[in-house]
């Protein structure tokens, strides 16, 4: 099985900032990466799939990037609704995995 | 409009089996672009996924979980199922079902999960 690995595990950012997360594969999974986000409470959210394509309705704030074993996500300019956690996901092959999740906290 | 609903018995006992369904409603669960999952989350950590299934009946299934998780499809109910046997209390999480979509990227036919149920909570306790 393919192990995903998130980083950091959790920050702090102000309203404006950009900011990066990472997740890392234990082997490449070419292209086939998603980004969700998730709310207390909430089931999570498909914000990016395909490594960078963005979901219909999802703010263009977010960018996605990466390819083969090392992604990122970018929220260009932090909002206090980003608050949550953020876990990518792979499906390059049947056997699904999540990271283990980013939490951002908008200060 | 696509809805996923999860439906279950709230409190298992251990060693007892788990039992929950799907129920999919604004579209059919014959689609042979779509898989149907299933992703459970523990009080306090992150997200595991634990099996996908095809209308066709093919699945697939999380390694860790695989000797003790059952899932099926009920094509004629529009709905599928996930059993956990011999649960345990790490067994105690939310449970989601989710669409795993094949939409199409740059890279190709891609597969993410685009369409969530509000989740159903598990409590495993004699």
């Amino acid at each position: 099985d393919i192990q995903m690995t998130q980083s950091p595990s959790s920050l702090s950012a102000s309203v404006g900032d950009r900011v990066t997360v990472t997740c890392r594969a234990s082997q490449s999974v070419s292209r086939y990466l998603n980004w969700y986000q998730q709310k207390p409470g909430k089931a999570p959210k498909l914000l990016i799939y395909a490594a960078s394509s963005l979901q219909s309705g999802v703010p263009s704030r977010f960018t996605g990037s990466g390819s083969g074993t090392d992604f990122t996500l970018i929220i260009t300019s932090l909002q206090p609704e980003d608050s949550a956690t953020y876990y990518c996901q792979q499906t390059y092959i049947t056997q699904w995995s999540f990271g283990q999740g980013t939490k951002v906290e908008v200060k | 409009q696509l809805q996923l609903q999860e439906s279950g018995p709230g409190l298992v006992k251990p060693s007892e089996t788990l039992s929950l369904i799907c129920n999919v409603s604004g579209g059919s669960i014959n689609s042979r672009r779509d898989y149907w999952g299933w992703v459970r989350q523990s009080p306090g950590k992150g997200l595991e996924w634990i099996a996908n299934i095809h209308f066709s009946g093919s699945t697939s299934l999380n390694p860790s979980l695989q000797s003790r998780v059952f899932i099926s499809v009920d094509t004629s109910k529009n709905q599928f199922s996930l059993m956990v046997t011999s649960v345990t209390a790490a067994d105690t999480a939310v449970y989601y079902c989710a669409r795993g979509f094949a939409g199409t990227a740059a890279v190709g036919t891609a597969y993410y999960m685009d369409v969530w149920g509000k989740g159903t909570t598990v409590i495993v306790s004699s």
